[in-house]
């Protein structure tokens, strides 16, 4: 199982560009990396997925270099209500269905 | 579609009770697991099953059971409950739990056990 460490908490200004890392240096041939949102007294919410390169949605954008052994999940100009906890996720293949969260990224954004 | 949801929303335990956890989603998806979330911390896997019939362990599995009757329904029994399993618990779905798949959680099971 691919383990994945991120920051434990990150603040940044409203309207900035926040970038949170993930390492994943076990990820398997297959292995898809996904990003989730937590708010307080909430079930994970789904942001983005990707396998190699760059992918972007509505509301973020994932890079994920040549060797994948890490990613990064990009949000644009951030506001006070994307203040919450990102996972990064990643496996879910050849058979093995355990995901496993790491610890997250608490994420606060400040006025 | 409801979507995942889970009942009941909040419960209190004595310590050695017994209690089933209710899970369903109606989106016909096969992976259906169950998580605890303890306070500040992230989510550890309890169990999961990739279809009707089939369930498997995940990273914290002791002191519960699961069972996989019919597609819909993924139900977490407490066996006898201890303080140490005092957390929100949270169920999930997708499709067939593949990398490509996107999970779905449900709202949370809030349980105390004094």
């Amino acid at each position: 199982l691919a383990k994945t460490t991120q920051p434990i908490s990150m603040d940044s200004y409203e309207g900035q560009e926040v970038n949170i890392t993930c390492s994943h240096n076990n990820i398997a041939t297959n292995d898809y990396i996904t990003w989730y949102q937590q708010f307080p007294s909430q079930g994970p919410r789904f942001i983005i997925q990707g396998y190699k390169t760059k992918v972007t949605n509505e509301v973020a954008s994932l890079f994920i270099p040549a060797d994948r052994k890490s990613s990064t999940l990009s949000l644009p100009r951030v506001s006070l209500s994307d203040t919450a906890v990102y996972y990064c996720l990643v496996g879910g293949t050849s058979g093995t269905y355990k995901y496993i969260f790491g610890t997250g990224t608490r994420l606060k954004v400040l006025a | 579609n409801a979507g995942v949801t889970q009942t009941p929303k909040f419960q209190v335990l004595k310590t050695g009770q017994s209690m089933t956890l209710q899970c369903a989603q109606d989106m016909n998806h096969e992976y259906m697991s169950w998580y605890r979330q303890d306070p500040g911390m992230g989510l550890r896997l309890i169990h999961y099953s990739v279809g009707a019939g089939i369930t498997d362990q995940g990273e914290v599995p002791n002191g519960y059971n699961v069972s996989r009757s019919t597609t819909e329904d993924f139900p977490l029994r407490l066996l006898s409950a201890a303080p140490s399993q005092t957390s929100v618990y949270f169920c999930a779905s997708s499709t067939a739990g593949r990398g490509g798949d996107e999970q779905y959680f449900g709202p949370g099971t809030r349980l105390t056990v004094t």
